[in-house]
């Protein structure tokens, strides 16, 4: 019973490096979101995806790309890090539009750029 | 649009003691709301939630929410604080109407002494 699988769990980037991250579902949700969490500011949210080959922008997209090439994954990727970017990353899921069921989170990606 | 607040970035309790954490929402229509928990180094974990039906609300762990429309209001309550509970707490927002994401406030401390 994994639900939301994020990996790495840790990295450390240069500035200007390229990384991707991937997160991995087994509840068939339809649904995928990433969000990235800032000491004080909450949850906000990138991109998200509400089914298999669509994506979407959130909140706060830019310097980030996403895809989702199969329903359970969906990446997302830092084409040139920058220290403006380190941060923890949560991706979560959900079954269906609305928001009435809530989201199931994985336990987050620690990144740093340096 | 919809938004969150919490309010204080951080709530101290002693053990036993009465848990208050405050959230109130704006929405143009009635939301769903969501208290999310995250327990140090972890994902976030659904609480409690309210979309349709009883206003007042219970989650796991003891906890409790009351959907007060007049008021914009959607606090957390515990009747005793126990030393398990010290994590952050995220309220959260949807809009029922077609698709929409989940709005996070940006969370409350709860710190609870001996």
């Amino acid at each position: 019973n994994a639900g939301v699988t994020q990996t790495p769990k840790f990295r450390v980037l240069k500035t200007g490096q390229s990384m991707t991250l991937l997160c991995a579902q087994d509840m068939n949700h339809e649904y995928m979101y990433w969000y990235r969490q800032d000491p004080g500011m909450g949850l906000r949210l990138i991109h998200y995806s509400v089914g298999e080959g669509t994506t979407a922008k959130g909140e706060v997209p830019d310097g980030y790309n996403v895809s989702r090439l199969k329903k359970q994954n969906f990446l997302l990727g830092l084409e040139s890090a920058a220290p403006s970017q380190t941060s923890v990353y949560f991706c979560a899921s959900s079954p269906w539009a609305g928001g009435n069921y809530g989201y199931t989170f994985g336990s987050g990606t620690r990144l740093t750029v340096v | 649009a919809q938004s969150v607040t919490q309010l204080g970035s951080h709530v101290s309790v002693s053990e036993g003691a009465l848990v208050l954490l405050r959230c109130n929402y704006s929405s143009s229509v009635p939301p769903y709301l969501f208290w999310y928990v995250q327990y140090p180094n972890q994902g976030l974990q659904l609480l409690l939630k309210y979309t349709t039906g009883a206003t007042l609300v219970k989650g796991i762990n003891g906890f409790e929410a009351e959907f007060k429309k007049s008021e914009t209001s959607f606090h957390l309550t515990k009747p005793s604080a126990h030393m398990s509970d010290a994590a952050e707490y995220f309220c959260a927002v949807s809009s029922p109407r077609g698709y929409s994401t989940l709005t996070f406030g940006k969370g409350t401390m709860l710190l609870v002494s001996p």
